[in-house]
């Protein structure tokens, strides 16, 4: 039970350029996240799923884009990278999201973004 | 005004002392509180849940929630040298049958041996 995964670890790009992370879990969860991480901004949702073939926006949506093709997995992608998006980024799941402690979010170990 | 304000510290004390950490928060939604603890270079992972007013212990560490005042804290006793991470709270609500989670900035703790 390897949780939740997340390739690459590091990355660094250069202005423009495109990438997708990925994120996978095996826990069976219904819903998936990502977030940003920078500092003194803590963790800011991206966006997230509630299920295969499912995406909604969260808090920081523009310049990414999402797909849940797979219930196990979870892309990110970046079409045009840009400076500001230099972050660490993590993906996590729960079972649903709604209620309960069952419903905690796991988290993945974190992919390291650098664009120049 | 952010929904959740979180002291950043850093904070530094020595070993065996107790801590405390802190959230305070404005949307009085929030019913679910969290604490995460972040070691360097890694994903949070969920140390403390609560759901209302009241107190949870577990172990070393007590979670403590005040709706009232909007304000919930960690505690932590007997602190190691191992306890040093980055302390994130986070609050949970439901609306309208959609989740809303909310983090902390997160707190820098190191435990000098």
């Amino acid at each position: 039970n390897a949780g939740v995964t997340q390739t690459p670890k590091f990355r660094v790009l250069k202005t423009g350029q495109s990438m997708t992370l990925l994120c996978a879990q095996d826990m069976n969860h219904e819903y998936m996240y990502w977030y940003r991480q920078d500092p003194g901004m803590g963790l800011r949702l991206i966006h997230y799923s509630v299920g295969e073939g499912t995406t909604a926006k969260g808090e920081v949506p523009d310049g990414y884009n999402v797909s849940r093709l797979k219930k196990q997995n979870f892309l990110l992608g970046l079409e045009s990278a840009a400076p500001s998006q230099t972050s660490v980024y993590f993906c996590a799941s729960s079972y649903s999201g709604l209620a309960g402690e069952t419903d905690t979010q796991y988290f993945g170990p974190g992919t390291r973004l650098t664009v120049l | 005004q952010k929904e959740v304000e979180q002291d950043p510290g850093p904070l530094s004390v020595p070993e065996g002392a107790i801590v405390s950490l802190n959230c305070t928060y404005s949307n009085s939604a929030f019913q679910y509180f969290m604490w995460y603890r972040q070691y360097s270079r890694k994903g949070p992972e969920l140390l403390m849940y609560t759901y209302s007013s009241g107190n949870k212990e577990d172990g070393r560490f007590t979670a403590q929630v005040d709706k009232s005042s909007k304000y919930i804290s960690l505690f932590i006793r007997d602190s190691q040298p191992s306890d040093s991470a980055t302390y994130l709270c986070a609050m949970r609500a439901i609306i309208q049958g959609a989740q809303k989670l909310v983090f902390g900035q997160g707190t820098r703790l190191t435990i000098n041996p």
